[in-house]
């Protein structure tokens, strides 16, 4: 199974601040990497998929890099609307989660 | 518009059955391959199983391979979990995900999903 590394666990910043989230494979996943947001009490949406393709209707300021077994998430001068938490998520061999990243507003 | 809707959750008593139903409208489910997602009380997501578009290819999770069992009917728009043998473990909430690939055999990334239904396993 690959395991995925989310860090950090949680994150409390201010808006407008840049906000970074990192994934980690356990194993080489090419770019078969997606990043999702919950937000409390509600169903995960999409952000990002394929490590770095943008999703229609999904605010500019997420974007995503990496290949291989590192990937970044990241979000460019944070909203108040964005706290939530993150998830990575691969899709190369079965399918597996990260632990998540908590985003608070300070 | 794409809308998931769940339903069938509840409260069982360890061992017992539960089957979750997901209705889907807004595109053509037939073309896309559909997952379980579960997400335990204040903890993170865990994917639970996978069929492909036709039905014809299905896995799961170590963790539920075996008691659970993963089905559709593509002329009602409708996906199916059959929960047997039921554990403590197995409770949470239950979300119905849309491949985001048409044809895809393996399952690729989740662009839809439904509003979840909670699975309580309790005596």
């Amino acid at each position: 199974e690959i395991v995925l590394t989310q860090s950090p666990d949680f994150q409390s910043v201010t808006p407008k601040e840049k906000v970074t989230i990192t994934c980690r494979a356990s194993q080489n996943i090419g770019t078969s990497l997606h990043w999702y947001q919950q937000k409390p009490d509600q169903s995960p949406k999409l952000l990002i998929k394929y490590a770095s393709q943008s999703i229609s209707g999904v605010p500019s300021r997420f974007s995503g890099s990496g290949s291989g077994t590192d990937f970044t998430l990241t979000i460019n001068s944070l909203e108040v609307e964005d706290a939530a938490t993150y998830y990575c998520h691969q899709s190369s061999s079965l399918l597996t989660f990260g632990g998540g990243t908590k985003v608070e507003i300070k | 518009q794409v809308q998931l809707v769940e339903s069938g959750g509840g409260v069982v008593q360890p061992g017992g059955s539960l089957r979750l139903s997901c209705a889907e409208s807004g595109f053509t489910f037939s073309n896309y391959g559909m997952h379980w997602v579960r997400q335990a009380p204040g903890t993170g997501l865990e994917w639970v199983a996978f069929i492909r578009y036709d039905g014809s290819y299905k896995y799961y999770a170590d963790s539920v391979k075996g008691r659970f069992t993963i089905s559709r009917d593509n002329s009602k728009n409708t996906l199916y979990l059959q929960m047997n043998s039921l554990r403590a473990e197995d409770t949470a909430v239950y979300y119905c995900a849309k491949d985001g690939n048409q044809y895809d055999s393996s399952g690729s990334y989740f662009d839809y999903w439904g509003q979840g239904t909670l699975v309580s396993v309790s005596s």
